[in-house]
């Protein structure tokens, strides 16, 4: 069974605090890693990706991959309240090519 | 905008009462998924098409089927729905398969209760 793992938290931070937000995933194959933010009520929207190991900075946001460990995760810096929200791993799978497992989310409070 | 619209975004059924969801897209995507997420859970993917090929997930109950009559709409039928296939129903889709595309776009939900 391929899973994907995170902390259901909650995080909280302070505002302008650096939340960070971890993940491991069991399929050493898998290729692509998607980290989505979701407010209560409302759909996944893609917040960032990454594909090499290393990291990848977009804005306040900045993914960190690390495929010996088999680890993602996503810094936040200066977190502001609206970042409050449930961030979810997605991992897809080096077989079967299209499949994307989520994890369940690490619910983040920031705090004003 | 292109975008994926799910309708509605709120369904209310009753116990055993078939229900149809649907999701258009104006993406152009050859891949449309359709996810079930309950509270506190990850997105449990049920089925996906890739164009017209339809692949079902092997733990996806029989009580659920889906059909995507051109590229644009896929709909998810619940045949007799019962009290635990109350959920967020989430459609996504995807330009393709090659790695630099597996991102998914997802609609905004339909929240499905049923009495």
């Amino acid at each position: 069974q391929k899973e994907v793992e995170q902390n259901s938290g909650p995080l909280s931070v302070p505002e302008g605090a650096i939340a960070s937000l971890n993940c491991t995933y069991s399929d050493r194959g898998s290729q692509s890693f998607f980290w989505y933010r979701q407010y209560s009520g409302k759909s996944p929207e893609l917040i960032m990706f990454i594909y090499s190991n290393g990291d990848k900075e977009d804005g306040r946001f900045t993914a960190q991959l690390n495929k010996a460990s088999q680890y993602v995760s996503l810094l936040i810096r200066d977190s502001q309240p609206s970042d409050s929200a449930t961030y979810l791993c997605a991992v897809t799978l080096g077989t079967g090519g299209f499949k994307t497992i989520f994890g369940a989310g690490t619910r983040l409070f920031v705090k004003a | 905008d292109a975008m994926v619209i799910q309708n509605p975004r709120y369904q209310v059924t009753q116990f055993g009462k078939p229900v149809t969801l649907s999701c258009s897209q104006t993406l152009n995507h050859n891949v449309m998924y359709w996810y079930q997420q309950k509270s506190s859970q990850a997105p449990k993917l049920l089925f996906h098409y890739y164009d017209k090929d339809f692949n079902n997930e092997a733990d996806t109950p029989d009580n659920f089927q889906s059909r995507r009559p051109n590229t644009s709409f896929c709909f998810l039928d619940i045949r007799s729905p019962g009290l635990g296939d109350a959920a967020m129903y989430l459609c996504a889709t995807s330009r393709d398969f090659s790695s630099s595309l597996y991102e998914q776009f997802f609609g905004p939900g339909t929240r499905l209760t049923v009495l």
